[in-house]
């Protein structure tokens, strides 16, 4: 089965930008969508289809996804963006979800 | 604006069945693919199943293929999770989730999820 892979945790300083990766074989051939959760709270969906934001997701939140890699990145990070944040892609040969096992960001 | 609201989970045994309800409002369910998603206490999220649109298909996590079933009422905008043969690794908080097509039915929004565990 398809599998993603994300470092535990990442931590930055407010103002300044973080990356969250989320590897995978080949994930450059797929879409790739991030998801933020805040203790407590539901998912939120922060960007699909590799690099496009939802209406109300601020442009500081981007995306990119080549070769192995997809990489969520947060400019100017607030303290209110610490969450912890899952990338997620559709298996087309299961026809499953794939999530990551998920980033806990913290504002330093 | 878009709502999902999850309810039915509760405290059960070992090996008891719950069924789980997720009533959508503010958009039409026929369109949309549905997801049942959980998470386990202080653990990352975990997809379990989806359901076509039109109820044609339907696909589950290994974890729980055999056990539990997915079922939508358009009309009645509601998606259920039927769980039977219930074990303790089943305790999560489950969320529904709405479901867009992208080369895939990837979700876009969530339920605020209800809390099943299970428990002797």
């Amino acid at each position: 089965s398809y599998v993603l892979t994300q470092s535990p945790s990442v931590s930055v300083a407010p103002g300044q930008t973080a990356a969250i990766t989320c590897g995978g074989n080949n994930i450059g051939s797929k879409s790739v969508h991030w998801s933020r959760q805040k203790p407590g709270q539901a998912p939120v969906l922060v960007v699909y289809d590799d690099s496009d934001r939802p209406s109300g997701i601020p442009e500081r939140f981007s995306g990119s996804n080549s070769g192995n890699t997809a990489t969520l990145t947060i400019s100017r990070v607030e303290a209110g963006d610490e969450a912890d944040y899952y990338c997620h892609v559709w298996d087309s040969r299961s026809n499953h979800v794939v999530f990551g096992g998920g980033t806990k960001l913290t504002v330093l | 604006q878009v709502q999902l609201v999850e309810s039915g989970g509760g405290v059960v045994q070992p090996g008891r069945s719950l069924r789980l309800s997720c009533v959508a409002s503010g958009f039409t369910l026929s369109p949309y693919g549905m997801h049942w998603v959980r998470q386990a206490p202080g653990k990352g999220l975990e997809w379990v199943a989806v359901m076509w649109y039109d109820g044609s298909d339907e696909y589950y996590a290994d974890s729980v293929k055999g056990r539990f079933s997915i079922s939508r009422d358009n009309p009645k905008n509601t998606l259920y999770l039927q769980m039977n043969s219930l074990r303790a690794e089943d305790t999560a908080v489950y969320y529904c989730a709405r479901g867009v097509y992208s080369n895939g039915w990837y979700p876009d929004y969530w339920g605020h999820g209800t809390l099943v565990t299970v428990s002797s």
